[in-house]
């Protein structure tokens, strides 16, 4: 399975503010998912990030709150825009091993919204 | 889009009985059903999975059957451990697409 990495792993953010989240994988994958978990609930996919070409959002999120950049193979950021206390959050990036189905999932950032 | 539905919500058993949690879903296109378990302020972890062409699957003491016909599939744990004690989600895609999760299950094992 893939190695993935998140860049904060937590923090606390002021209403208003941005913050912008990396995930790192250790080799190229094709397919690059972003999710939000809110406490004690499941998952709910942001927006699938492929390499060359925008983002595509699920619907209630758009790009303007949630810009999602994807320069390369191995590299993804989701940057949560003017925050607000309702954006507080775990956030997931996860890929899909090329030439299998199986998704993987980072470790996650825990967002705080004051 | 897909729509996947998950029982119950919660589940307690005793240690050493068996586990079972039941999904449905709705999209006919839908070809991959994965499992994953996530412990408390942990990562979804991928436990077992299954694919469109296969109505059963075996891991250990954990087990996937899929019903395609019905669209429900599901996960069965034997001789539950306290360590199985998480939150269990079902999952739905077609290849190449992200993942349609249930709800989750809670599932408690006492000692």
């Amino acid at each position: 399975s893939a190695v993935i990495s998140q860049k904060p792993s937590r923090d606390i953010c002021q209403r208003g503010t941005s913050l912008t989240i990396q995930c790192q994988v250790d080799s190229q994958v094709t397919m690059m998912f972003w999710y939000r978990q809110q406490p004690g609930q499941s998952l709910t996919l942001i927006a699938t990030a492929n390499q060359g070409s925008e983002a595509t959002y699920e619907s209630g999120f758009v790009i303007d709150k949630f810009p999602i950049s994807r320069p390369n193979l191995t590299f993804s950021t989701l940057t949560v825009s003017n925050m607000s206390p309702e954006d507080s959050s775990i956030y997931l990036c996860s890929v899909e091993a090329d030439f299998s189905y199986e998704q993987y999932f980072g470790p996650g950032t825990r967002l705080t919204v004051t | 889009g897909e729509n996947v539905e998950q029982h119950p919500s919660t589940l307690s058993v005793q240690e050493g009985d068996s586990a079972v949690i039941k999904c449905t879903y709705s999209d006919s296109a839908s070809n991959y059903f994965p499992w994953y378990k996530q412990e408390l302020g942990k990562r979804p972890q991928l436990i077992i999975d299954i694919r469109s062409n296969v109505g059963e699957k075996k891991d250990q003491r954990i087990a996937v059957t899929l019903n395609k016909t019905a669209k429900h599939f599901s996960l069965h744990i034997t001789e539950t451990q306290p360590e199985d004690s998480a939150v269990y989600f079902c999952a739905a895609s077609k290849t190449g697409y992200a993942l349609n999760f249930g709800k989750g299950t809670s599932l408690l094992v006492t000692p």
